[in-house]
């Protein structure tokens, strides 16, 4: 079976503190994903990753940047976190292709105080 | 510009009747693939059903398929003979091109599904 791995399940950080969401498949997987999940929003693409080093903006850069330094490894990094990067953040992986699913980790809830 | 629209924010069927889903997208890319994943309250994410853009024929994968209408750019999540078990968030997504630097998955705004018993 796929497993996408995350850190932590729930995470509460104060403002200002540089966050880290760690996200680790083991299916060796080209794509990554980083999506945020909000409450009439849906699922809206933070990063991607299509390859070790290599990245892409989403929808919603701003505030986060991410790290792609091992094939299995996918990190979301929150420089200086604010309340309104309080959600739900869930991870993915996917095989190169346009036809293949993607896999989700479980999520993490952030709470930023 | 938003290129994956669900106009439904939350729908009710009656256990053992069929729902429809409504998805439409937006793409230049001839290439494409659609996908609906199902959220339980539980959170995990669960594939549901793929149609490439190329594919002849509807996808059906058990009592999901999807009514696929190219022109349109519609992808509805079709659900026959409703199960309590049903009751989700349903998510359309669209991944363009052929892979690579394209990948990327877009996700629509979901619908919320409650079976009544």
């Amino acid at each position: 079976d796929v497993k996408v791995t995350q850190s932590s399940r729930y995470l509460v950080k104060r403002t200002g503190e540089k966050v880290f969401l760690e996200c680790v498949q083991d299916m060796d997987h080209e794509n990554m994903f980083w999506y945020r999940q909000d409450p009439g929003l849906g699922l809206r693409l933070i990063y991607f990753s299509y390859d070790v080093k290599m990245k892409e903006k989403g929808d919603i850069p701003e505030g986060y940047s991410v790290s792609r330094e091992k094939k299995e490894r996918f990190s979301l990094i929150l420089e200086s976190a604010s309340t309104n990067q309080t959600s739900m953040y869930l991870c993915a992986s996917s095989l190169a292709g346009g036809r293949t699913e993607a896999f989700f980790g479980q999520g993490t809830r952030l709470t930023v105080v | 510009a938003q290129k994956i629209t669900q106009t439904q924010p939350g729908m009710f069927v009656q256990e053992k009747e069929a729902v429809t889903l409504d998805c439409t997208y937006d793409t230049s890319d001839p290439s494409y693939g659609l996908f609906w994943y199902k959220q339980p309250s539980s959170g995990e994410m669960i594939f549901l059903i793929y149609q490439g853009s190329y594919d002849q024929q509807n996808a059906t994968e058990g009592r999901y398929s999807l009514n696929f209408q190219k022109a349109r750019k519609s992808a509805n999540l079709v659900i026959s003979a409703s199960q309590l078990g049903d009751s989700a968030m349903y998510f359309c997504a669209m991944r363009e091109g052929d892979g690579g630097s394209q990948g990327n998955l877009i996700f629509g705004k979901g619908t919320k599904l409650s079976v009544k018993p």
